[in-house]
């Protein structure tokens, strides 16, 4: 079955840039969507339409893509940013949203 | 400001049913979503705005049906048959716009099974 394929982990220092990636076939031609999950609370979308930022998100997570991948970056980590990131976009066939398996995030 | 509150936390026996809700401040496309212990994100299903359409998640058609009375503006969630490994939190999310996001979230209910 199709999927979209996130690493499962990533550890940054404070204050060094994260790259969270997301690798699927159908993304050249989907949106791609990404989601800061906190413990204990629910998803926030904070990048949307692959580079969009939602009011009230911070101007240093941003989005990317090229060909069949799409990253996500946050520049100058701080110990808040430590969280669950997934990556949203649509099935193979386009009719309905399909997520990644997360990465988790570790601020050192 | 969009605001989606939930029902609170409920505990079932395997086989039962359980019924989710989430009051919203207006009828957009509702998605739910559930987080099982140790799992990733998963998609479970949308229900249209005038709640005469919706569509699953392949994995859930036949055990999962979302319903909204849109004069209270509620969204329902049932789903039947209800196993050990359908322990999760359950949320509903708004949809945005003309894209699959998911732009609010209500703050979710804990379903547990568990004989």
């Amino acid at each position: 079955s199709y999927e979209l394929t996130q690493p499962p982990s990533l550890s940054v220092s404070p204050g060094q840039t994260a790259r969270i990636t997301c690798s699927g076939n159908t993304l050249p031609k989907e949106h791609a969507h990404w989601y800061q999950q906190k413990a204990g609370q629910a998803p926030v979308l904070v990048i949307y339409k692959d580079t969009e930022r939602p009011s009230g998100i911070p101007e240093r997570l941003s989005g990317s893509k090229t060909g069949t991948t799409v990253t996500l970056t946050i520049t100058g980590v701080q110990a808040e940013d430590e969280a669950d990131y997934y990556c949203q976009s649509a099935d193979s066939r386009g009719t309905s949203p399909l997520f990644g398996g997360g990465t988790k995030l570790t601020v050192l | 400001q969009v605001q989606l509150v939930q029902s609170g936390a409920e505990v079932k026996k395997p086989g039962a049913s359980v019924n989710v809700s989430c009051k919203s401040s207006a009828n957009y496309y509702m998605h739910w979503v559930r987080h099982a212990p140790g799992q990733g994100l998963e998609w479970m299903g949308v229900i249209n705005p005038s709640g005469d359409f919706a569509t699953y998640a392949q994995k859930f058609q036949g055990r999962v049906t979302m319903t909204r009375d849109t004069s209270t503006k509620r969204i329902y969630m049932e789903m039947s048959g209800l196993r050990s490994d359908d322990t999760a939190v359950y949320y509903c999310a708004k949809g945005e716009g003309d894209t699959w996001a998911m732009d609010v979230w209500g703050q979710g209910t804990t379903v547990t099974v568990s004989s």
